[in-house]
């Protein structure tokens, strides 16, 4: 069972924005970094941001994250249809004697 | 490029002991700067960390999975293992091998296997 909960899925047009939102507590999001990673249909994850807000060299500027508090919140914007996928977010906890958790993660449809 | 391979049985049988292997391209077990984990997702489901190993033997485990999960470096062959004892059918899942990063300001996977599908089944 996650410690981080996200919305099971958001939709919306091409080119259009969504935010996927991340919530966890003081002893994880709210200690330390957070990275996101993106699942294609049928593919291992691929890392999207890290670090709060950088991004890996190849991923475009259209994926941006940032944190607030015991939150995090992964934005895309210019939305392609090539975006869908499920999307997670990850930290460690620091009450878990720094297991790494996962996000219950969002599916993300382009409408 | 980093590449990372599982590789085991897919099918294992209701108690009996689930073993993998990940083997490192491209990179070494050995580098002070990254921990090898292990990470599964049932399907459907989410993923789940199951534990890290770094090339001291440095250890960290999924607190709910402790108890059955056994992990290994072998610097030699540039792997790393997996062992899961007693599995159940809860333990149907795809299991992925991923390389995480600790240059940043915090840690990260930045490489992952393709995976491996698992069934646990008599």
């Amino acid at each position: 069972q996650s410690v981080l909960t996200q919305p099971p899925s958001v939709s919306a047009a091409p080119g259009r924005m969504v935010t996927i939102s991340c919530s966890g507590s003081s002893s994880n999001i709210g200690s330390n970094y957070v990275s996101w990673y993106q699942q294609l249909p049928g593919t291992a994850p691929k890392l999207l941001i890290f670090d709060n807000n950088k991004r890996p060299s190849g991923i475009p500027d259209r994926f941006s994250g940032s944190k607030s508090g015991t939150s995090a919140t992964l934005g895309i914007t210019g939305l392609q249809t090539g975006d869908e996928a499920d999307y997670y977010c990850g930290t460690w906890d620091n009450s878990l004697s720094a297991g790494r958790v996962f996000g219950t993660g969002t599916k993300v449809t382009v409408l | 490029q980093v590449q990372l391979q599982e590789s085991g049985p897919g099918l294992v049988k209701p108690s009996e002991t689930l073993s993998l292997t990940c083997t490192v391209s491209g990179g070494s077990v050995s580098s002070d700067y990254h921990y090898w984990s292990w990470i599964r997702q049932p399907p459907g489901k989410g993923l789940e960390w199951i534990a890290y190993i770094y090339h001291s033997g440095a250890i960290n485990y999924n607190f709910s999975l402790k108890s059955r999960v056994s992990v290994s470096v072998d610097t030699s062959k540039n792997q790393f293992s997996l062992k899961l004892s007693s599995v159940t059918a809860a333990d149907t899942a795809m299991y992925y091998c991923a390389r995480e990063s600790l240059t940043g300001e915090g840690y990260y996977f930045d490489y992952w296997g393709q995976g491996t599908l698992v069934t646990v089944s008599s």
